[in-house]
């Protein structure tokens, strides 16, 4: 079985520039979940899918990130204009939306660096 | 809300020998245990969680976890490590019951290095 695809692994941008990442789930899986890993701390939820609608971004800093899962299946994370302190690992994960406690299971991460 | 903290943020220990990693959580209400583990440059694999039941959990590689609700802590542990099982090592909760899967709120990490 395919895991989580992202892309691109690694970007580097200059502040006040905008980037966009992509992220393609595993097949079936309906929820899908954008987290964001600065260095030498734990991920951080930005925004969780269900299918095509929001569960929850109340950690999604709104005025500069975006996200959108257009037909419930791939996902774009989007960050316009950047920050130095956006620099950061974006992780992308999906899970079944079956029972409470599904793994989510996590793609390689885009490595953003922000100048 | 939950929170998780990792006690050791990094742990060396000699190739053969046990460790512990270990993990207390915070919450008011019940919850689901995990831990992850990250190589370099990749993204987390799910080492074990604990969803209700027993509460020595068994998982991959030969990782085992105990659940104790008293203390509110999910301590990691291995008898014998190798080489390869240097990596950062996530301790995580997510809300158990609701109406849907739920994030999870991962520790800061624990750098497990194992030294030949």
């Amino acid at each position: 079985e395919a895991g989580v695809a992202q892309s691109p692994r690694y970007k580097i941008i200059e502040k006040r520039q905008s980037v966009a990442f992509w992220c393609n789930p595993i097949s079936g899986h309906a929820t899908l979940y954008w987290y964001q890993q600065i260095l030498g701390q734990g991920p951080k939820l930005l925004i969780q899918f269900q299918n095509n609608g929001v569960v929850d971004d109340s950690q999604l800093p709104k005025d500069r990130f975006s996200a959108e899962r257009l037909k419930g299946v791939d996902s774009t994370l989007k960050i316009q204009p950047a920050k130095l302190e956006d620099s950061a690992v974006y992780l992308c994960a999906s899970s079944l939306s079956g029972p409470w406690g599904d793994t989510q299971y996590f793609g390689p991460g885009t490595r953003l660096t922000v100048l | 809300a939950q929170s998780v903290t990792q006690l050791d943020s990094q742990v060396p220990v000699f190739e053969e020998a046990p460790v512990e990693l270990r993990c207390n959580y915070s919450s008011s209400v019940s919850v689901y245990l995990f831990w992850y583990v990250q190589y370099p440059n990749q993204g987390l694999q799910l080492l074990l969680k604990y969803l209700s039941g027993s509460t020595l959990v068994k998982g991959i590689n030969g990782f085992e976890a105990e659940f104790n609700k008293s203390q509110t802590s999910f301590h990691l542990r291995k008898p014998s490590v190798h080489i390869s099982d240097t990596a950062e090592y996530f301790c995580a909760v997510s809300l158990s019951g609701g109406s849907g899967n739920t994030p999870l709120v991962f520790g800061k990490g624990t750098r497990l290095s194992v030294i030949a």
